[in-house]
């Protein structure tokens, strides 16, 4: 089935400072690739999603990035801030599309 | 205001002890998900349904139930939780499909078995 991995585990950046997440997904047949931030105490909320016909979105200060040969999708944050500290989770869809699989999800820390 | 709820937010049981808990979403969607939370495990789909009386395994189904017999409610039941059930478990709902539009979370219930 579905395999989402996710790195880093942890990543502490210094505010201002740039954040990379990174995500690799095994189902050629994925197509769907959001990313849920996780305050803490909070429920997942989606921040930005990106489709398989295109490779980059960008929302502000975040963008996502998607190489669908590798099968890998990458998070970046620019000019951190103290509010993006969090959970991150990457997930995939699965072949037929009625579900996501999440990777493990990173902890942000951005120190001030 | 448009939301998924449930409850209870907080539930500590013992072993083999019959527990339900409730999820709604007042948005009209089709498609609801339950997901439990583990550290360093991620969110991992229990069970999810497409539909009024429509419902499906996720990844790790076993040890719970689920029912839809109304749009907005999906309830979650444990017939007799164990301890490796403890965990932080998500109500979620999207609009048609789970896997390719935004889902909406609910606030969490943590549950302690032991």
């Amino acid at each position: 089935g579905e395999n989402v991995e996710q790195h880093p585990s942890t990543l502490s950046v210094q505010e201002g400072d740039s954040a990379v997440i990174k995500c690799t997904y095994s189902d050629s047949a994925s197509n769907y690739f959001p990313w849920y931030k996780q305050e803490l105490g909070k429920r997942p909320q989606l921040i930005i999603d990106i489709r398989s016909n295109v490779g980059e979105k960008k929302d502000q200060r975040i963008a996502v990035t998607l190489n669908k040969t590798a099968k890998h999708f990458s998070l970046h944050i620019t000019e951190t801030q103290p509010e993006d500290s969090a959970v991150y989770f990457c997930a995939a869809n699965k072949r037929g599309g009625n579900k996501l699989v999440f990777g493990a999800g990173t902890i942000l820390r951005v120190k001030s | 205001e448009a939301q998924v709820t449930q409850n209870p937010r907080y539930l500590i049981t013992v072993t083999g002890k019959k527990l339900t808990v409730t999820c709604s979403q007042n948005m009209n969607h089709e498609y609801m998900s339950w997901y439990r939370q583990d550290p360093g495990l991620g969110l991992r789909q229990i069970y999810y349904s497409m539909n009024v009386e429509v419902t499906d395994k996720g990844d790790v189904p076993e040890g719970y139930k689920v029912s839809r017999k109304e749009k907005r409610n999906f309830p979650l039941i444990l017939e007799s939780p164990s301890p490796n059930q403890t965990s932080l478990y998500f109500c979620a709902s999207s609009l048609l499909t789970g896997g390719h539009e935004t889902q909406y979370f609910g606030p969490g219930t943590r549950l302690l078995v032991l």
